[in-house]
């Protein structure tokens, strides 16, 4: 059972480039989110989405845009990364009220 | 806003002790989570309280929901090296299904 797989694990890039993360679960989970984790700032919700089709504003959802056109995929994407997006981002799923299942993280730096 | 106060940010114990990490807020919620993070991994559920006053136990982890449901803890009774981690509570909002995170308790249990 796989759970959430984020791809890819690491990635550099410049600033002014841009990428997609990519997230799948197989749990059949309605709710995905995207998180960021910082040092000494802890996990910020960047988007989220309630179902297939729908996605929603999180706490710090500026430079990022998010699609859901499957159920079990969320993508996530920086148009034009700056140094500020350096981070470690997390994916998660969940069938509310239960907790959450989050992805191994895709560790990114912005140069 | 709704904020959830983890105390100690940081613990270096030896093993064997004991501790206990803290979770407060003025907010109600309907339930808190429980989760354990190691270096290089996403957070791992371990427990949901959901009742004021609940306590629940797994293996040497003792986990408490205050009486009003504003509060929580963690006690661990003779920590060893694999406990070694950061822990972090989420509470779950009043109404819907946003998780309320804290900024984590880095633990660290030396031989």
């Amino acid at each position: 059972n796989a759970g959430v797989t984020q791809t890819p694990k690491f990635r550099v890039l410049k600033t002014g480039q841009s990428m997609t993360l990519l997230c799948a679960q197989d749990m059949n989970h309605e709710y995905m989110y995207w998180y960021r984790q910082d040092p000494g700032m802890g996990l910020r919700l960047i988007h989220y989405s309630v179902g297939e089709g729908t996605t929603a504003k999180g706490e710090v959802p500026d430079g990022y845009n998010v699609s859901r056109l499957k159920k079990q995929n969320f993508l996530l994407g920086l148009e034009s990364a700056a140094p500020s997006q350096t981070s470690v981002y997390f994916c998660a799923s969940s069938y509310p009220p239960e907790g959450y299942t989050f992805g191994s993280g895709t560790r990114l730096t912005v140069v | 806003t709704q904020l959830l106060e983890q105390s100690p940010q940081f613990l270096s114990i030896q093993e064997g002790e004991n501790l206990t990490v803290y979770c407060n807020s003025s907010s109600v919620f309907s339930s808190l989570q429980w989760y354990r993070q190691e270096p290089g991994e996403g957070p791992v559920l371990l427990v949901t309280v959901v009742t004021g006053g609940e306590v629940k136990k797994l293996k040497r982890l003792t986990f408490q929901f205050g009486d009003a449901r504003k509060d929580s803890s963690l006690h661990i009774t003779a920590a060893q090296p694999g406990d070694t981690g950061l822990y972090l509570c989420a509470g779950v909002a009043l109404g819907n299904y946003q998780l309320i995170w804290g900024a984590g308790t880095k633990l660290i249990i030396k031989p």
